[in-house]
Protein backbone atom coordinates (compact mmCIF):
# COMPACT_ATOMS: atom_id res chain seq x y z
CA UNK A 1 0.00 0.00 0.00
CA UNK A 2 1.59 3.50 -1.05
CA UNK A 3 2.12 5.78 1.64
CA UNK A 4 1.38 9.45 2.00
CA UNK A 5 2.67 11.16 -0.94
CA UNK A 6 3.98 14.38 -0.92
CA UNK A 7 5.41 17.01 -3.51
CA UNK A 8 7.80 18.58 -4.53
CA UNK A 9 10.52 17.43 -1.84
CA UNK A 10 12.50 20.05 -1.99
CA UNK A 11 11.72 23.85 -2.97
CA UNK A 12 13.91 26.75 -3.28
CA UNK A 13 11.99 30.34 -3.68
CA UNK A 14 13.05 34.01 -3.35
CA UNK A 15 11.01 35.56 -0.22
CA UNK A 16 8.04 37.40 -1.28
CA UNK A 17 7.25 34.56 -4.03
CA UNK A 18 4.10 32.25 -3.40
CA UNK A 19 5.02 28.63 -2.80
CA UNK A 20 2.33 25.87 -2.56
CA UNK A 21 3.01 22.00 -1.51
CA UNK A 22 0.87 18.93 -2.35
CA UNK A 23 -0.50 15.88 -0.44
CA UNK A 24 -2.17 12.64 -1.27
CA UNK A 25 -2.59 10.86 2.02
CA UNK A 26 -3.37 7.06 2.91
CA UNK A 27 -6.63 5.74 0.69
CA UNK A 28 -9.48 5.52 3.10
CA UNK A 29 -7.72 7.91 5.98
CA UNK A 30 -10.41 10.90 6.36
CA UNK A 31 -7.92 12.70 8.67
CA UNK A 32 -5.41 14.72 7.19
CA UNK A 33 -2.46 17.14 9.10
CA UNK A 34 0.30 19.85 8.12
CA UNK A 35 3.20 20.09 10.10
CA UNK A 36 5.80 22.52 10.12
CA UNK A 37 9.03 21.14 11.33
CA UNK A 38 11.84 23.45 12.00
CA UNK A 39 15.23 22.54 11.96
CA UNK A 40 16.35 20.42 15.25
CA UNK A 41 12.56 20.62 16.40
CA UNK A 42 9.48 18.39 16.62
CA UNK A 43 6.80 18.93 14.39
CA UNK A 44 4.37 21.80 15.26
CA UNK A 45 0.46 21.16 13.89
CA UNK A 46 -0.46 24.26 11.29
CA UNK A 47 -4.07 22.38 10.51
CA UNK A 48 -5.99 19.01 10.69
CA UNK A 49 -8.64 18.29 8.38
CA UNK A 50 -11.67 15.54 8.93
CA UNK A 51 -12.71 15.06 5.80
CA UNK A 52 -12.51 18.64 4.08
CA UNK A 53 -13.40 20.66 6.89
CA UNK A 54 -10.36 22.35 9.08
CA UNK A 55 -11.50 21.52 12.55
CA UNK A 56 -8.23 22.78 13.85
CA UNK A 57 -5.93 25.51 12.22
CA UNK A 58 -5.72 27.61 15.10
CA UNK A 59 -1.83 27.85 14.12
CA UNK A 60 -2.16 28.27 10.88
CA UNK A 61 -0.48 31.87 10.33
CA UNK A 62 -3.82 32.87 8.04
CA UNK A 63 -2.15 36.17 7.08
CA UNK A 64 -0.21 34.28 4.60
CA UNK A 65 -1.05 30.78 5.00
CA UNK A 66 -3.95 28.75 3.32
CA UNK A 67 -5.13 25.73 3.09
CA UNK A 68 -7.30 23.40 1.26
CA UNK A 69 -8.67 19.62 1.00
CA UNK A 70 -10.98 19.15 -1.55
CA UNK A 71 -13.19 16.10 -1.43
CA UNK A 72 -11.79 15.60 1.42
CA UNK A 73 -8.68 13.62 -0.31
CA UNK A 74 -5.52 15.61 -1.63
CA UNK A 75 -4.74 18.70 -0.11
CA UNK A 76 -2.68 21.89 -0.91
CA UNK A 77 -0.84 23.72 1.54
CA UNK A 78 -0.05 27.72 0.23
CA UNK A 79 2.41 30.44 1.71
CA UNK A 80 1.91 33.70 -0.10
CA UNK A 81 4.30 35.78 0.43
CA UNK A 82 6.59 33.48 1.77
CA UNK A 83 9.51 34.68 4.10
CA UNK A 84 12.64 33.75 5.30
CA UNK A 85 11.45 32.05 8.24
CA UNK A 86 9.01 30.00 6.51
CA UNK A 87 12.27 27.83 5.78
CA UNK A 88 11.83 24.47 7.28
CA UNK A 89 10.12 20.79 6.43
CA UNK A 90 6.44 21.03 6.25
CA UNK A 91 5.29 17.65 6.53
CA UNK A 92 1.44 16.05 6.31
CA UNK A 93 0.40 13.70 7.61
CA UNK A 94 -2.57 11.06 7.85
CA UNK A 95 -4.88 8.91 10.26
CA UNK A 96 -8.25 7.05 10.19
CA UNK A 97 -10.94 8.66 12.31
CA UNK A 98 -11.23 8.12 15.51
CA UNK A 99 -9.35 8.27 19.00
CA UNK A 100 -5.32 8.20 18.36
CA UNK A 101 -4.97 6.26 15.44
CA UNK A 102 -1.24 6.06 14.09
CA UNK A 103 -0.57 9.03 12.34
CA UNK A 104 1.36 8.24 8.86
CA UNK A 105 3.52 11.10 8.08
CA UNK A 106 4.89 11.74 4.44
CA UNK A 107 8.75 12.23 3.86
CA UNK A 108 8.11 15.77 4.32
CA UNK A 109 8.70 19.12 1.64
CA UNK A 110 11.94 21.10 2.74
CA UNK A 111 11.65 24.74 1.72
CA UNK A 112 14.52 27.26 1.65
CA UNK A 113 13.10 30.95 1.32
CA UNK A 114 15.90 32.85 0.39
CA UNK B 1 5.50 27.54 25.14
CA UNK B 2 7.08 23.97 25.00
CA UNK B 3 4.22 22.15 26.39
CA UNK B 4 6.66 18.93 25.85
CA UNK B 5 10.20 19.09 27.36
CA UNK B 6 12.36 16.68 25.67
CA UNK B 7 16.01 15.80 26.85
CA UNK B 8 18.78 15.12 26.15
CA UNK B 9 19.14 16.85 22.76
CA UNK B 10 21.82 14.64 21.81
CA UNK B 11 23.11 10.91 22.67
CA UNK B 12 25.71 8.67 21.96
CA UNK B 13 26.07 5.51 22.80
CA UNK B 14 27.82 1.79 21.77
CA UNK B 15 26.41 -0.69 20.22
CA UNK B 16 24.58 -2.55 22.84
CA UNK B 17 24.20 0.13 25.45
CA UNK B 18 20.72 1.05 26.80
CA UNK B 19 20.16 4.81 25.67
CA UNK B 20 16.95 6.45 27.46
CA UNK B 21 15.65 9.39 26.68
CA UNK B 22 13.32 11.48 28.84
CA UNK B 23 10.03 13.80 28.76
CA UNK B 24 8.42 16.22 31.30
CA UNK B 25 5.03 17.61 30.59
CA UNK B 26 2.71 19.78 32.85
CA UNK B 27 -0.43 19.72 30.89
CA UNK B 28 -2.54 16.91 33.29
CA UNK B 29 -5.18 16.35 30.79
CA UNK B 30 -2.90 14.52 28.39
CA UNK B 31 -3.15 10.82 28.05
CA UNK B 32 -1.92 9.66 25.16
CA UNK B 33 1.93 9.19 25.10
CA UNK B 34 3.24 7.71 21.86
CA UNK B 35 7.19 8.26 20.20
CA UNK B 36 8.22 8.65 17.09
CA UNK B 37 11.78 7.64 15.07
CA UNK B 38 12.79 9.36 12.39
CA UNK B 39 15.71 8.81 9.86
CA UNK B 40 16.96 11.79 7.65
CA UNK B 41 14.94 12.44 5.13
CA UNK B 42 11.88 10.95 5.85
CA UNK B 43 9.04 11.67 8.21
CA UNK B 44 8.63 10.34 12.11
CA UNK B 45 7.00 7.00 12.40
CA UNK B 46 5.42 5.81 15.47
CA UNK B 47 6.75 3.65 17.56
CA UNK B 48 5.64 2.47 20.45
CA UNK B 49 2.63 4.37 22.71
CA UNK B 50 1.67 4.41 26.20
CA UNK B 51 -1.84 5.54 28.10
CA UNK B 52 -1.55 6.23 31.72
CA UNK B 53 -3.15 3.40 32.85
CA UNK B 54 0.16 1.48 32.89
CA UNK B 55 3.61 2.57 34.33
CA UNK B 56 5.81 0.24 31.51
CA UNK B 57 4.87 -0.94 27.98
CA UNK B 58 7.56 -2.84 26.21
CA UNK B 59 7.40 -3.84 22.09
CA UNK B 60 10.70 -5.93 21.01
CA UNK B 61 14.03 -3.64 22.19
CA UNK B 62 11.43 -0.53 22.91
CA UNK B 63 10.19 0.35 26.48
CA UNK B 64 7.97 3.08 27.54
CA UNK B 65 8.54 3.50 31.47
CA UNK B 66 5.48 6.18 32.75
CA UNK B 67 5.06 7.81 35.63
CA UNK B 68 2.24 9.79 36.16
CA UNK B 69 2.77 11.51 39.59
CA UNK B 70 5.68 13.03 38.01
CA UNK B 71 4.46 13.71 34.83
CA UNK B 72 7.26 12.10 33.35
CA UNK B 73 7.98 9.35 30.50
CA UNK B 74 10.88 8.31 28.91
CA UNK B 75 12.00 5.34 25.82
CA UNK B 76 14.81 2.90 26.52
CA UNK B 77 16.24 1.35 23.96
CA UNK B 78 17.92 -2.49 25.18
CA UNK B 79 20.49 -3.83 23.20
CA UNK B 80 20.68 -0.57 21.04
CA UNK B 81 22.31 -1.34 16.79
CA UNK B 82 23.66 1.07 14.73
CA UNK B 83 20.40 0.91 12.62
CA UNK B 84 18.86 2.64 15.65
CA UNK B 85 20.75 5.74 14.69
CA UNK B 86 17.41 8.31 14.44
CA UNK B 87 15.94 11.34 16.02
CA UNK B 88 13.38 10.69 18.82
CA UNK B 89 10.33 12.59 19.44
CA UNK B 90 8.01 11.66 22.31
CA UNK B 91 4.69 13.89 22.24
CA UNK B 92 1.64 13.73 24.38
CA UNK B 93 -2.15 14.21 23.02
CA UNK B 94 -4.65 15.67 25.39
CA UNK B 95 -8.46 13.91 26.24
CA UNK B 96 -10.19 16.72 24.48
CA UNK B 97 -8.24 16.65 21.36
CA UNK B 98 -6.89 13.53 21.02
CA UNK B 99 -6.19 13.79 17.75
CA UNK B 100 -3.43 16.94 18.69
CA UNK B 101 -0.11 16.26 18.96
CA UNK B 102 2.41 17.93 20.29
CA UNK B 103 6.11 16.91 20.35
CA UNK B 104 9.12 17.18 22.11
CA UNK B 105 12.16 18.62 20.42
CA UNK B 106 13.58 15.49 19.58
CA UNK B 107 17.12 13.19 20.44
CA UNK B 108 19.29 12.90 17.87
CA UNK B 109 20.75 9.18 18.87
CA UNK B 110 24.04 8.33 16.96
CA UNK B 111 24.87 3.97 18.22
CA UNK B 112 28.52 3.30 17.41
CA UNK B 113 29.43 -0.08 16.27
Amino acid sequence: EAGVVQSPRYKIIEKKQPVAFWCNPISGHNTLYWYRQNLGQGPELLIRYENEEAVDDSQLPKDRFSAERLKGVDSTLKIQPAELGDSAVYLCASSLRGNYNEQFFGPGTRLTVL
Amino acid sequence: QQQVKQSPQSLIVQKGGIPIINCAYENTAFDYFPWYQQFPGKGPALLIAIRPDVSEKKEGRFTISFNKSAKQFSLHIMDSQPGDSATYFCAASPDYNFNKFYFGSGTKLNVKP
